[in-house]
């Protein structure tokens, strides 16, 4: 049974730049999460999309957003790069709301 | 707010050598608390899931207990293999997926 895919695994960009980070989920599963993990926050929950819907969204700036498709994968995308979004960034994929969540192996991004 | 803490931060165990690892939360509306563990350069993998004060699970060596203030993580007589960073998440809100997750406990098991 295929995981969580996440692509690219690294990317390397510049400041001011544009980048979208990709996320294909479990078969079947429908809801698609994204966080940002860095040393100093730990993991933060970015956002939710279930059905397509961006059903919750947690504190970042509007710099951040993203998408879900009608076959459930999700793309995430950060405009006008700074240095602080370095981080890896996680993307979970859940059955139900109750579900155990499956993360994927993240994107490290480096922001230079 | 949402919040939630662990402790240790760090801890270093000889093989065999049982502990427990803590979790303290604030949050409104508990719908779960959650465990996972996370190795180098990989994402979380889930543990266990609790719901109410008082439930508990195993799995293996690993035991998750849960209280109205705390949960704990219960390694008995881990092997080197544990070794990871553990962390818990709580499941706050009405619907959907909103974790607020602690900073985690990286936990070294010596051979």
């Amino acid at each position: 049974k295929a995981g969580v895919t996440q692509t690219p695994r690294y990317l390397i960009k510049t400041r001011g730049q544009q980048v979208t980070l990709s996320c294909s989920p479990i078969s079947g599963h429908r809801s698609v999460s994204w966080y940002q993990q860095t040393p100093g926050q730990g993991l933060q929950f970015l956002f939710e999309y279930f059905s397509e819907t961006q059903r919750n969204k947690g504190n970042f700036p509007g710099r951040f957003s993203g998408r879900q498709f009608s076959n459930s994968r999700s793309e995430m995308n950060v405009s006008t790069l700074e240095l602080g979004d370095s981080a890896l960034y996680l993307c979970a994929s859940s059955l139900t709301e109750d579900y155990g969540y499956t993360f994927g192996s993240g994107t490290r991004l480096t922001v230079v | 707010e949402d919040q939630v803490t662990q402790s240790p931060e760090a801890l270093r165990l000889q093989e065999g050598e049982s502990s427990s690892l803590n979790c303290s939360y604030t949050v409104s509306g508990l719908r779960g608390l959650f465990w996972y563990r996370q190795d180098p350069g990989k994402g979380p993998e889930f543990l266990f899931t609790l719901y109410s004060a008082g439930e508990e699970k195993e799995k293996e060596r690993l035991k998750a207990t849960l209280t109205k203030k705390e949960s704990f993580l219960h390694i008995t007589a881990p092997k080197p293999e544990d070794s990871a960073t553990y962390l818990c998440a709580v499941q706050a809100g009405n619907y959907g997926q909103n974790f607020v997750f602690g900073p985690g406990t990286r936990l070294s098991v010596l051979p």
